[in-house]
């Protein structure tokens, strides 16, 4: 069974620019979260979405959005970047809602 | 608030030895409460995750953590700990946004 996969691994990127982060969850897990972690902050919740609706969205600017496909695909998007924003990102896949089961590897953002 | 603190930085045991890491948290009621594991350059690792019942939890790997409502904590235990124990561990609460605590990083020494 594939684990959950997200794409792109690294990605650089300068102020302004908006980026795009793809999340595929395991086969049949209708339930993909995003986190941020940094250094500073920690792991934060960013939102969930469970069968193409947002169910649950962290304390974030409306800088950071997200959304879902009919196949569980989900990809998040951060627009207007600033430094603050290098972090890494990771997703995860679940079964049923607010209960983060299997992570990917992460997309390590760099702010340039 | 609800806030999760894992009081401990970092903690440093040798191998065959025992450990229990910390967690105390801050919650309206009673969460749902996980530990993680992260190996460097890796996403998280669920070791275990408690939801109600039984307060003891067995979890992955030989880990075993307990809830005590009387001290809303959830502290993870191994027995034995093996060198690829080292990593950092997370204890995250919550029902529908999860909240980490800032984590553990386990040292192992040989």
């Amino acid at each position: 069974k594939a684990g959950v996969t997200q794409t792109p691994r690294y990605l650089i990127k300068t102020r302004g620019q908006q980026v795009t982060l793809s999340c595929s969850p395991i086969s049949g897990h209708r339930s993909v979260s995003w986190y941020q972690q940094t250094p500073g902050q920690g792991l934060q919740f960013l939102f969930e979405y469970f069968s193409e609706t947002q169910r649950n969205k962290g304390n974030f600017p409306g800088r950071f959005s997200g959304r879902q496909f009919s196949n569980s695909r989900s990809e998040m998007n951060v627009s207007t970047l600033e430094l603050g924003d290098s972090a890494l990102y990771l997703c995860a896949s679940s079964d049923r809602t607010g209960q983060p089961q299997h992570f990917g590897d992460g997309t390590r953002l760099s702010i340039l | 608030a609800q806030s999760v603190t894992q009081p401990d930085i970092h903690i440093t045991v040798s191998e065959g030895a025992s450990l229990e890491l910390r967690c105390n948290y801050s919650y309206g009621a009673t969460p749902y409460l996980f530990w993680y594991v992260q190996s460097p350059g890796q996403g998280l690792q669920l070791l275990l995750k408690y939801f109600s019942g039984d307060t003891l939890v067995q979890g992955i790997k030989g880990f075993e953590a307990e809830f005590k409502r009387s001290q809303s904590s959830f502290n993870l235990r191994k027995p034995s700990v093996h060198w690829s124990d080292a990593a950092e561990y997370f204890c995250a609460v919550g029902q529908d946004k999860i909240i980490f605590g800032k984590g553990t990083r386990l040292h192992i020494l040989p």
